[in-house]
């Protein structure tokens, strides 16, 4: 089976950075994704890992270490519109996708 | 371009009647669509994967019968709630990958609100 898992909670100084961590135990992986979803919208795709390393986009950026089943999604000059919850996502096999816990980010003056 | 719409956004009914999501892919097409569900302040949760032409593959847990997922051309799939009872009140959301694109990104529907009287 699939699990991820990811604090529940994380709050953050406008204009801060904050990581976001994931860890995750699968049968199958093909990569790790990010995404954002604002209270009740839809998930929007951020970003996709499915080497070690880091990816930068922007004010986002996000790592995996495949050794240490583990990534993270950094998030800088964080502004207001960033409150939102962020899920990690892991792509296994049969193109099935199993999200994370949620993490809600509020950003605050 | 990658727009997913929902039909309705929201849908009220009365325990015992079914209710029929659309997903549709509005300027792609989509081989594959996905179905979640979504409790209040919790993770997605993988319901089913469709596939135009072909039977929808149910996760476990997931009733078939209950949970009816036609998709029948490459930009709509549907999603029946059949004999809705309170507990199936959630948040259903459908994404789509792309017709030859990335496995990596699937794009995501505004999602339906469905509450069950």
């Amino acid at each position: 089976g699939q699990s991820l898992e990811q604090p529940s909670e994380v709050t953050a100084v406008e204009g801060a950075i904050v990581q976001i961590n994931c860890t995750y135990q699968t049968s199958g992986f093909y990569g790790l994704s990010w995404y954002q979803q604002h209270d009740g919208g839809a998930p929007t795709f951020l970003s996709y890992n499915a080497l070690d390393g880091l990816e930068e986009t922007g004010r986002f950026s996000s790592f995996l270490s495949r050794s240490d089943s583990y990534g993270y999604l950094l998030l800088q000059e964080l502004q207001m519109k960033d409150s939102a919850s962020y899920f990690c996502a892991v792509r296994g096999g049969y193109q099935k996708v199993t999200f994370g816990t949620g993490t809600k980010l509020q950003v605050i003056p | 371009g990658a727009v997913v719409s929902q039909h309705p956004s929201r849908v009220i009914c009365k325990s015992g009647t079914s209710v029929k999501i659309e997903c549709r892919s509005l300027d792609f097409q989509a081989t594959t669509m996905f179905w979640y569900r979504q409790f209040p302040k919790q993770s997605l949760m993988l319901m089913a994967t469709s596939n135009e032409g072909s039977k929808a593959t149910y996760e476990q847990g997931v009733e078939k019968d209950k949970f009816l997922i036609n998709h029948a051309s490459l930009t709509l799939s549907t999603l029946t709630v059949t004999s809705a009872h309170p507990e199936d009140s959630s948040f259903y959301i459908c994404s789509a990958r792309k017709t030859g694109g990335s496995y990596n990104e699937q794009f995501f529907g505004p999602g339906t609100r469905l509450t069950v009287l």
